[in-house]
Formats: C-alpha cells, sequence, structure tokens
C-alpha cells in the first residue's frame, strides 16, 4: 500500500532554534498537507500544498511541495515551547482516489525552554 | 471559527458491544471522514462519505462498521461488536468541497474496549 515516510522521528532543540523536517514517498502525490497534534487532541492543518515547487507560508512555517512530487519538507523558525507536538505530513496520492488522505507516521518535536 | 465536534470524548465498552460515535462536521462541508489512531501509531483513513454514501473505504473498515448520515447535521459511526483492538482515538474530519482536499479534524473520541 501506499505510505510516507517522515525524518527525523524525533527531535529535541532548544528554544529559538530552526527546524527542519521532510515526508518522502515512493510514488507521486497530487496534495500534500502538514498537521499538528497536541497529545490527546486532534490534529490540526497547518499548511495545505498542490503544486510541484509550490512555497507556503503560515507565520514561522514554511513548506514546500518537492519538485519531484514525492516529497516536502516543513520548516519551523524560532521555535517556542507551544511548537512542541507532533508533527505529521499527509497526503493524496495519484495512485488512489482524491478522496483518501495517507498520514505519515510524524516527527516528534521537543523544545527545550 | 467552525469546528468538527465529536462525542463522545471517552467511550468505555465491553468487548462485543456496539458502540456509536457521533460526530458534527463544519456545517457547510460536503465531505466526510472517519480516521482512528492507535496509541502511538499514525492516523488511518476508514472511510470517506459525500451524498449520503461511502465513497471510500480502507481494509480496516469490515463488516463491523458502518457510517451513516441521519441527519443534516451528525455524522455517526457504528462498530457493531466491538473487539479489543478496536481500542483507538477516532476522529471525524470534513473538507468542504470538491476543490481542496483540506480536511479539518474534531478532537477526537478515544474508545476503550474492555
Amino acid at each position: 500500500g501506499q505510505q510516507l515516510n517522515q525524518s527525523p522521528q524525533s527531535m529535541f532543540i532548544q528554544e529559538g532554534e530552526d527546524v527542519s523536517m521532510n515526508c518522502t514517498s515512493s510514488s507521486i502525490f497530487n496534495t500534500w498537507l502538514w498537521y499538528k497534534q497536541d497529545p490527546g487532541e486532534g490534529p490540526v492543518l497547518l499548511i495545505a500544498l498542490y503544486k510541484a515547487g509550490e512555497l507556503t507560508s503560515n507565520g514561522r512555517l514554511t513548506a514546500q511541495f518537492g519538485i519531484t512530487r514525492k516529497d516536502s519538507f516543513l520548516n519551523i523558525s524560532a521555535s517556542i515551547p507551544s511548537d512542541v507536538g507532533i508533527y505529521f505530513c499527509a497526503g493524496q496520492s495519484t495512485k488512489t482516489s482524491y478522496d483518501k488522505v495517507i498520514f505519515g507516521p510524524g516527527t516528534s518535536l521537543s523544545v527545550i525552554p | 471559527e467552525p469546528e468538527v465536534t465529536q462525542t463522545p470524548s471517552h467511550q468505555v465498552t465491553q468487548m462485543g458491544q456496539e458502540v456509536i460515535l457521533r460526530c458534527v462536521p463544519i456545517s457547510n462541508h460536503l465531505y466526510f471522514y472517519w480516521y482512528r489512531q492507535i496509541l502511538g501509531q499514525k492516523v488511518e483513513f476508514l472511510v470517506s462519505f459525500y451524498n449520503n454514501e461511502i465513497s471510500e473505504k480502507s481494509e480496516i473498515f469490515d463488516d463491523q462498521f458502518s457510517v451513516e448520515r441521519p441527519d443534516g447535521s451528525n455524522f455517526t459511526l457504528k462498530i457493531r461488536s466491538t473487539k479489543l483492538e478496536d481500542s483507538a482515538m477516532y476522529f471525524c474530519a470534513s473538507r468542504p468541497g470538491q476543490f481542496t482536499n483540506e480536511q479539518f479534524f474534531g478532537p477526537g473520541t478515544r474508545l476503550t474496549v474492555l
């Protein structure tokens, strides 16, 4: 089946540092979505990407849709303690229907004050 | 800001019992979804629903599962005879329409099967 890989699996950073994480797939994706999940809560949509090469920002967050359409990255600048959580990439592949969104395993971010 | 709501927040049930998880999607959204997340694992797609019928379902969504939109606002997931391995967080999500794939998630229902 379709699978997404995310790296790193977890990261520990100092407050104020920039963060970069990425997501890769073996197949081409039409859409990339980045979500953040706090413990015991539902995923919250951060950024949606629809075109290869697209670079989109949401405050301190920036995400890009890779040119090959098989990857995406998320950057967080000047991290703060409330950035702590699990970041999931998700996407819709050309091999599945438009409706089905597949999630990656997540990157767990810890921010040390 | 409109949001997806889910009830109950936590459901405990005995193995073999039926459970119904309820969701109220965002009011003008047209596409509805159920996902589950086993503790510590990734979010897994269960089913999508549009125009009063299932549009896609995963291999997890077997005959024990069903979905319904009984009125204009609620969207339910029924598990007919729960198993221990059904214990998970169940998330409902909704999407506005055809030209966006942005799905908005509810806070989830934690299902514990004893």
